[in-house]
């Protein structure tokens, strides 16, 4: 079955740090791939999304980049800020028996410290 | 220009009492996806509806949990005898009829449960 397995946390960075939170996944035929994020006491709001093999989902400065032949969706961003703080989820959209269905990975937990 | 509605925000249950969780999808959506996550987990799919009907519930525990969805008013997702694995926050999420898989489902704020 679908599955997505994402980078254990939590991740501590500072702020200004490169960031990268590794995602791999494993589907049937072409899911589109999502990132999400959780800040404290909130629901998950979209981050980022990629729909085929090589797109590039971009937003907030941060970035991921469907890879089919690694199967992977890792994120990354140039220079995190405090702000950024959360807990990160990747995510894999299938349609089964005609629900969109999301398979989430574990999260990531992190923390950025000034 | 609501987002998805859910409520209660918290809420308090001793075992053996029953839990029910309300949502409101956005406007001009009209199926509703729930999703359960467990502390320091992923969220894990329970239960898809459309207005009066259960699409899929695969994901749903098969006993003391249910789900609605009425052609007026809010879903409703039902907890009968709630145990203290029943702990958790519930997230509801919507779509719009016509939506394809690429779609971003819009999930609410969730309804952390605890049982005592």
């Amino acid at each position: 079955g679908n599955s997505v397995t994402q980078m254990e946390g939590p991740v501590t960075l500072s702020e200004e740090a490169f960031l990268t939170i590794n995602c791999t996944y494993t589907a049937t035929g072409y899911p589109s791939l999502f990132w999400y994020v959780q800040y404290p006491g909130e629901g998950l709001q979209l981050l980022l999304k990629a729909t085929k093999a090589d797109d590039k989902g971009s937003n907030k400065g941060f970035e991921a980049t469907y890879r089919k032949e690694t199967t992977s969706f890792h994120l990354e961003k140039g220079s995190v800020q405090v702000s950024d703080s959360a807990v990160y989820f990747c995510a894999l959209s299938s349609i089964i028996q005609g629900a969109q269905k999301l398979v989430f990975g574990q999260g990531t937990r992190l923390t950025i410290n000034p | 220009n609501a987002g998805v509605m859910q409520n209660p925000r918290h809420l308090v249950r001793r075992r053996g009492q029953e839990a029910r969780l309300r949502c409101s999808p956005m406007k001009g959506h009209s199926h509703v996806y729930w999703y359960r996550q467990l502390p320091e987990e992923g969220l894990k799919f329970m239960v898809y509806l459309q207005k009066e009907n259960i699409i899929d519930e695969s994901g749903m525990p098969k006993e003391r949990f249910s789900a609605e969805f009425p052609k007026e008013g809010p879903s409703i997702l039902r907890i009968q005898q709630v145990v203290r694995g029943d702990s958790a926050a519930y997230f509801c999420a919507s779509s719009p009829r016509d939506s394809s898989y690429n779609s971003p489902l819009h999930f609410g704020n969730g309804t952390r449960l605890t049982v005592t």
